[in-house]
């Protein structure tokens, strides 16, 4: 199957800073990638859908000022969370749709600590 | 509102047991139903159901979709502890994926 990476794989950082996440398809070419948000114990709650050479499409109660999202080529996403509060600690994971597979492949995720 | 609700949220059996988890959804324009196993990461894939009646098998699990009833089921047998993980379902609606709540399944042994 197909393979995303995602980096960094953690990472902490103080409030107020921003953090950037980046979302790479590895062996194929990815025209729309997903940016989800966990929180602990819970599911998966879709954030945005980045696609290639336009703006994200954010979902309701998502702020596109704070959550940044370029989709600069056809294999990187990119997620800014700028001005990070502790509320924003989670487990951010990417995924991305394979056209040749027909299914979404997901990233390892990344696990964001604001303190 | 779209919604996937799964069940049990929660489930403790024994190595060996065989479990169902069970996963409904009410959402517009359905396309397919995917059953994922999340342990420390990201999720990983099992199955993908389009077609209803027809069940899906993989090792030890399968996995049936009833468009009819809006449900799928996902079935373990001969559990073992390393199949310990959050099992999530989700619809696909118009290329995203609307996930379920998850069933956190233990295997003690």
């Amino acid at each position: 199957g197909a393979v995303v990476s995602q980096h960094p794989s953690w990472v902490i950082c103080k409030s107020g800073t921003s953090v950037k996440i980046e979302c790479r398809s590895l062996d194929f070419q990815a025209t729309t990638m997903f940016w989800y948000r966990q929180f602990p114990k819970q599911s998966l709650m879709l954030m945005a859908t980045s696609n290639e050479g336009s703006k994200a499409t954010y979902e309701q109660g998502v702020e596109k000022d704070k959550f940044l999202i370029n989709h600069a080529s056809l294999t990187l996403s990119t997620l800014t969370v700028t001005s990070a509060h502790p509320e924003d600690s989670s487990f951010y994971i990417c995924s991305a749709n394979s056209i040749s597979y027909n299914e979404q492949f997901f990233g390892p995720g990344t696990r964001l600590t604001v303190l | 509102e779209d919604k996937v609700v799964q069940s049990p949220l929660s489930l403790v059996v024994h190595e060996g047991d065989t479990v169902t988890l069970n996963c409904s959804y009410e959402v517009t324009n359905f396309r397919s139903l995917l059953w994922y196993k999340q342990e420390k990461k990201a999720p990983t894939f099992l199955f993908m159901l389009t077609s209803s009646g027809i069940e899906k098998k993989s090792g030890r699990l399968s996995s049936i979709l009833d468009k009819k009833e809006l449900f799928s089921i996902l079935n373990i047998t001969a559990t073992q502890t390393g199949d310990s993980a959050v099992y999530l379902c989700a619809v696909i609606r118009a290329q995203k994926l609307v996930f379920g709540q998850g069933t956190r399944l233990t295997i003690n042994p």
